[in-house]
C-alpha cells in the first residue's frame, strides 16, 4: 500500500500561470516532507522541504503548503516557467533526520511556452 | 564538489549475468542511500549505510542482491545472478551528517534481456 501518494500523474500548465501540484500521506508519523524536482537522465534535486510543526515554506516561486489534518501537501510554482518541465517527487519521513524516505511516484509537469 | 557519481550510467548484459552497480558519495556525506526506480513501484529504498555501516536492508528485493560500503568513498550494489525484472534506473545518494536532504546520482540505468 502507498504511503505517498501524487494521484495525478501528469498535469500541463501556461507559462506564467500557476501550477499546483498535490501529495497526500496516509502515515501520520510523518513529520518531514521534502519536494525533488527530477530532469530526464539526472537524478532528484532538492527543491524544497517543510516540517509538521509549519503549514506554510515559501523560497522563491516555490511555496509547500501542508494541511496535518488532512494529510495533504501541495506545491505551488508562481509563476510557472519551461524550465520547471520535470517530474516532481514528493517525499516524506519520520522526523527531518529520518533515514527512510518514502517517495510518491510523481507528477510530470509540462510549463508550455 | 562534482556531486555523487555513479558508474556505469547504462548497463546492458543477459539474464544470468552479474551486475555491479558502482557509486562514490559527495566527501564528507556520511549516510548514503541506494535506490531503484521503476515505472510500476516508483522510487523505492533498497538499502542505506550511515559511517560506512549498512543500516537498513528491508528493502533489497531478495538475495541476488547485495550492497557494500568498504570505505566512506565508494560503495557497490550488485546483482547476482540478474533477472529481467531486474531491469530499472538505479540511483545511489549520500546525505551529510544532520542533513535532512539527499543527494542524487544520475542513476544507472540497468536492462536485463
Amino acid at each position: 500500500d502507498q504511503q505517498v501518494k501524487q494521484n495525478s500523474p501528469s498535469l500541463s500548465v501556461q507559462e506564467g500561470r500557476i501550477s499546483i501540484l498535490n501529495c497526500d500521506y496516509t502515515n501520520s508519523m510523518f513529520d518531514y516532507f521534502l519536494w525533488y524536482k527530477k530532469y530526464p537522465a539526472e537524478g532528484p534535486t532538492f527543491l524544497i522541504s517543510i516540517s509538521s510543526i509549519k503549514d506554510k515554506n515559501e523560497d522563491g516561486r516555490f511555496t509547500v503548503f501542508l494541511n496535518k489534518s488532512a494529510k495533504h501537501l501541495s506545491l505551488h510554482i508562481v509563476p510557472s516557467q519551461p524550465g520547471d518541465s520535470a517530474v516532481y517527487f514528493c517525499a516524506a519521513s519520520v522526523g527531518n533526520y529520518g533515514q527512510n524516505f518514502v517517495f510518491g511516484p510523481g507528477t510530470r509537469l509540462s510549463v508550455l511556452p | 564538489d562534482a556531486g555523487v557519481i555513479q558508474s556505469p550510467r547504462h548497463e546492458v548484459t543477459e539474464m544470468g549475468q552479474e551486475v555491479t552497480l558502482r557509486c562514490k558519495p559527495i566527501s564528507g556525506h556520511n549516510s548514503l542511500f541506494w535506490y531503484r526506480q521503476t515505472m510500476m513501484r516508483g522510487l523505492e529504498l533498497l538499502i542505506y549505510f550511515n559511517n560506512n555501516v549498512p543500516i537498513d536492508d528491508s528493502g533489497m528485493p531478495e538475495d541476488r542482491f547485495s550492497a557494500k560500503m568498504p570505505n566512506a568513498s565508494f560503495s557497490t550494489l550488485k546483482i547476482q545472478p540478474s533477472e529481467p525484472r531486474d531491469s530499472a534506473v538505479y540511483f545511489c545518494a549520500s546525505r551529510p551528517t544532520g542533513g535532512a536532504s539527499q543527494y542524487f546520482g544520475a542513476g544507472t540505468r540497468l536492462s536485463v534481456l
